[in-house]
Formats: C-alpha cells, structure tokens, sequence
C-alpha cells in the first residue's frame, strides 16, 4: 500500500448524473494531484494542490470540479461528463511542490469512470 | 511532442533474464527522472529516482542509468520475475517558476514468461 487511498474503485454514470470522486492521504503531505489515464496515453495532470490552495489547472473542462478541505483529502466532483471522460482518476500526493525532488508522487489505486 | 518517451512499448522475457527499459527526454533542464511500475488495476508505484548530477542509481534488483550527453535513461531488472510482469514509466522532473513538473511517459508494458 502506498498510504493514499481512493474511492470508490469502480463507477458507472449517466451524462446527467452528479457524483464525487475522493482521495485521502496519510503520508503527511502536503500537495496532491488528480491525474487523468486513458488507453494508450500518458498520464495527463488535472489539477494541483499544494498547502490546500489549487496551484494548477491543466485546462481542464468545467465539469471536473476539484475540492481540497484540507492537506489530507482531495475531491474531484463531476457533473454532466461525457463518454470520452471514461478513464482511470489517479490521485497522487507529494511532500510539497516547492524543493527538490519533493515531487515524487505516491499514487493511490485510481477510480475507473465509466461515462454512459 | 511529448518530451519523455519510450523506445519499445512492449518487452517480452523470460524469468530469469535480465529486463532492460529504455526512455528518452528531451528537456535538458530535467533534474530529477522517476521510474514507475504499475500492475494492472493498481496506480503506478515508484521504484527508482536518480538525480541529474548522479549516472548510476541501484536499488533491490533495479538499476536506473542516465545519460545526460544523449538525454537518456534506462531500468535495468535483475533476474526478472513474473511479479515484475507490468507497464513501468519513466517521468521527469522540471523546475518551472516555482514549481516542479512531473512529466510522464507513456510505458512500456513488460511481459515476464515463466
């Protein structure tokens, strides 16, 4: 185990449908990450947050609303997504985003998200 | 393009043998590099880093070489064994502004035969 832990592991939704993914992490870190993996494809950085404040976006659509209450929990609710937004969220987390190689990530298990 | 990638998508090896994972940069301001294993249905986990001032790194069974002259890097597994049967990444790390950047690769899905 890595010390980050997701939920759920598995979800099936319709393009109306309002659901939240979660992370937690309990490694004392103090960034995380969503991460989006589809077939084929690099993992593709959604978003950053370091000390709870989000530090990045990586252009991502609307309908992905990230949520960080705190150094240990990350959200990424979703709403109205589309099928091609079926992947696997990977959630990640790092000591902190400012020193040298303080960004090694541990990943948790991912979500896989199925769009209908 | 991307600038981390993989020469061989898939390896194929027997156990026992010796697995060699190759990946090119082209950031020459890259100074940290990560090598990642993820078994399927799990997040990838991390293995291996080596910074830019160092050429050699070895761990349990793991080697990771760099050459910085042709921006290159390797995972080298020792007596592969069907555990190691996984897609492993390489991934770099940038300093941009006042943040560091992971940048991965997308894989090399390793096959280990019994």
């Amino acid at each position: 185990e890595t010390g980050v832990t997701q939920t759920p592991r598995h979800l099936v939704m319709g393009m109306t449908n309002k659901k939240s993914l979660k992370c937690e992490q309990h490694l004392g870190h103090n960034a995380m990450y969503w991460y989006k993996q589809s077939a084929k494809k690099p993992l593709e950085l959604m978003f950053v947050y370091n000390f709870k404040e989000q530090t990045e976006n990586n252009s991502v659509p609307s309908r992905f609303s990230p949520e960080c209450p705190n150094s240990s929990h990350l959200f990424l609710h979703l709403h109205t997504l589309q099928p091609e937004d079926s992947a696997l969220y990977l959630c990640a987390s790092s000591q902190d985003r400012r020193g040298f190689g303080a960004d090694t990530q541990y990943f948790g298990p991912g979500t896989r998200l199925t769009v209908l | 393009g991307e600038s981390v990638g993989l020469h061989l998508p898939t390896l194929s090896v027997q156990e026992g043998d010796n697995s060699i994972i190759n990946c090119a940069y082209s950031n020459s301001a890259s100074d940290y590099f990560i090598w990642y294993k993820q078994e399927s249905g799990k997040g990838p986990q991390f293995i291996i880093d080596i910074r830019s001032n160092m050429d050699k790194r070895q761990g349990q069974r793991v080697t990771v070489l760099l050459n910085k002259t042709v921006k290159h890097l390797s995972l080298q597994i020792a007596a592969t064994q069907p555990g190691d049967s996984a897609v492993y990444f390489c991934a770099e790390n940038v300093l941009g502004g006042s943040n560091y950047k992971l940048t991965f690769g997308k894989g090399t899905l390793l096959t280990v035969n019994p």
